[in-house]
């Protein structure tokens, strides 16, 4: 069956270092979504993604979707300690495909 | 607006109880989704209603988990008998039909069964 695989699975930065989280399908996406989990909380929907190729920001972070919708990425720009939690990546249709995540953490 | 509701936030049980665990999805949302989420596993789909029909069950890992939807607003996820290997976070999330397929998650039940 489809999967999604995220990598790092754990990342550990400097605050105001940058970030990346890479997300690979073994199959072809109509569209993607991203979400993240603050220590303890849900999992919260950051973005949705559905163009090849699209390029969405928000703020400090950078989501984008691969030419062939089979991978997406995270960047978070100078990181801050609240950007600490873990980040989903999710094959969207009806149920949605979650990757295992990436887990940040940030020391100031 | 109310968001997903769970109850209750914290369960602990021993080996052999039956657990139930409680969802009230946003009003108005057609779609309900029930999640188990370890360290190992990530998180995992047990199994999703449409319109309170139980769409897809492939994700309950064995006869011990049941899950009803008797009406839009409530759902339950039943463990019986409860085995410390099913100690995870279970969360709950709803989502609207058509638009985007974003999924709105409870703040989830911590299960522990000793």
């Amino acid at each position: 069956g489809q999967q999604v695989m995220q990598i790092p699975q754990y990342q550990h930065v400097q605050e105001g270092e940058d970030f990346t989280t890479y997300c690979n399908s073994s199959t072809t996406l109509s569209n993607i979504q991203w979400y993240k989990q603050r220590p303890g909380g849900h999992p919260v929907f950051l973005i949705q993604l559905v163009k090849s190729g699209e390029v969405k920001k928000q703020k400090r972070l950078t989501f984008q979707f691969g030419e062939a919708k089979k991978n997406s990425s995270l960047h978070i720009t100078a990181t801050q300690t609240t950007d600490v939690g873990t980040y989903f990546c999710a094959g969207a249709g009806t149920a949605l495909i979650f990757g295992k995540g990436t887990t940040l953490s940030v020391s100031s | 607006d109310a968001g997903v509701i769970q109850s209750p936030r914290h369960e602990v049980t021993e080996m052999g109880q039956e657990v139930t665990l409680r969802c009230k999805p946003i009003s108005g949302h057609d779609y309900l989704f029930w999640y188990r989420q370890t360290m190992m596993r990530g998180l995992e789909l047990l199994i999703y209603f449409n319109n309170n029909v139980p769409i897809d069950d492939s994700g309950m890992p064995e006869d011990r988990f049941s899950a009803k939807m008797p009406n839009a607003s409530f759902s339950t996820l039943k463990i019986q008998p409860s085995e410390p290997r099913d100690s995870a976070v279970y969360f709950c999330a709803s989502r609207l039909a058509g638009g985007t397929d974003t999924q709105y998650f409870g703040p989830g039940t911590r299960l522990t069964v000793l």
